[in-house]
């Protein structure tokens, strides 16, 4: 079993579309990140949670600590969204691991 | 915001050859950098942290005599993929902490094929 697992895998989307993508981790955490990975390989740092709630602009990034659970939102989707999205664990040491990410597809 | 320089973005090499791929912070100072590998289809892996001035700290199963870190400056570290085989291309993404607000910033990514 993954230490941090993400659903769904897969997920195709209409433009302007309410986006939900979940991730749920087995141990204690310093923080919770979550990445953007677009085609080329490249990836950005979306959000860095360690309680609560936070917000950017379209996304929106939430984590349960008792719960050991984070979803990140997307409002009013584009397909400029569309990418790789990666949630990851960080413990001692600023070390990172990784979930096996969430393609998302939005179409126009 | 931070930026994290990863050269180059792609090589090809032949087998038995030496590969190195490096990382600069241009804007801040990185005491600590990080490699990752990435196979197709398959979630990033932390390969190794890297020290300036000291060693790196491999993960399990990393071979450190075969994939070589040096950070030798506060803006700099290497990783080389000594006597590459085929079973070695990856995607290779480096990244470093930001002291400034802690967060990560990824380098843009080096494929590698080895033939």
């Amino acid at each position: 079993k993954n230490e941090v697992e993400q659903s769904p895998q897969n997920l195709t989307a209409q433009e302007g579309e309410f986006i939900t993508i979940n991730c749920s981790y087995s141990v204690g955490i310093s923080a919770l990140h979550w990445l953007q990975q677009h085609p080329g390989g490249g990836i950005v740092s979306l959000f860095m949670l360690s309680s609560g709630k936070k917000k950017h602009g379209r996304l929106i990034a939430t984590i349960n600590i008792q719960e050991k659970h984070s979803s990140l939102h997307i409002t009013a989707s584009h397909p400029r969204d569309s990418a790789v999205y990666i949630c990851a664990r960080e413990t001692s040491g600023s070390r990172l691991t990784f979930g096996e990410g969430t393609q998302l597809t939005v179409n126009p | 915001g931070a930026v994290v320089s990863q050269h180059p973005s792609w090589v090809i090499c032949k087998s038995g050859t030496s590969v190195k791929i490096e990382c600069r912070s241009l804007d801040f100072q990185a005491t600590t950098m990080f490699w990752y590998r990435q196979f197709p289809k398959q979630s990033l892996m932390l390969m190794a942290t890297s020290n300036e001035g000291s060693k790196a700290t491999y993960e399990q199963g990393v071979e450190k005599d075969k994939f070589l870190i040096n950070h030798a400056s506060l803006t700099l570290s290497t990783l080389t993929v000594t006597s590459a085989h085929p079973e070695d291309s990856s995607f290779y993404i480096c990244s470093a902490r930001d002291p400034r607000n802690y967060g990560y910033t990824f380098g843009s990514g080096t494929r590698l094929t080895v033939v």
